[in-house]
């Protein structure tokens, strides 16, 4: 049962335009969500997150956008660049231990 | 440099051998999570270690064991090996569940 899910495998955007991953959730518990990036060879880093009691939390180049009603997130990504190319995640908890992942979306900024 | 430390970085070993993967946190990272990454899979949750207790439980195998020392490094432990466990695994750390785990970069094994 995927809890989490990002249905497009792989993105390709050109420079300087926008990137947007979108995921979506099964579990209405699920109250904090996060992206992470990954580049190959390295783990996951962390990214950017939202608590269900907001729709939208910015830092810099990179939005994240929540709606609850519809279970879905999205991050936006302006302007995007080719060191943004790399695998991203989102993940939700519902205030326990664990996170649980999507299968990851590959982002590949064309420049 | 993440400051969580995953050794070996690689591992290749047989079917029905054991193995032990061994993790770092963070410095001042109570918590340890191990997660697993098949191909193509997202980042499957094992266990949750929190200052030595088992926290929390995922879809971990049962020939699969980990423990947190005293130190707070943990070690993951992986028996009758299969190779349907060859993956990449992870382990991260955190202060709290809400801080956002940092990740290691990964053991991968592969089992032949």
């Amino acid at each position: 049962d995927q809890q989490v899910k990002q249905n497009s495998p792989s993105l390709s955007v050109q420079e300087g335009r926008i990137s947007i991953l979108n995921c979506d959730y099964t579990n209405s518990m699920f109250d904090y969500f996060l992206w992470y990036k990954k580049y190959p060879a390295e783990g996951p880093t962390f990214l950017i997150s939202i608590s269900s009691i907001k729709d939208k939390n910015e830092d810099g180049r990179f939005t994240v956008f929540l709606n609850k009603s519809a279970k879905h997130l999205s991050l936006h990504i302006v302007p995007s660049q080719p060191g943004d190319s790399a695998v991203y995640f989102c993940a939700a908890t519902s205030g326990t231990y664990k996170y649980i992942f999507g299968t990851g979306t590959r982002l590949k900024v064309l420049a | 440099d993440s400051g969580v430390t995953q050794t070996p970085k690689h591992l290749i070993t047989a079917t029905g051998q054991r193995v032990t993967l061994r993790c770092s946190p963070r410095s001042g990272d109570l918590s340890v999570y191990w997660y697993q990454q098949s191909l193509d899979q997202g980042l499957q949750f094992l266990i949750q270690y929190y200052n030595g207790e088992e926290r929390a439980k995922g879809n971990i195998l049962e020939r699969f064991s980990a423990q947190q020392f005293p130190d707070l490094h943990s070690e993951l432990n992986l028996s009758s090996l299969e190779l349907g466990d060859s993956a990449l695994y992870f382990c991260a750390s955190s202060v709290t569940s809400r801080d956002g785990y940092t990740f290691g970069s990964g053991t991968r094994l592969t089992v032949v």
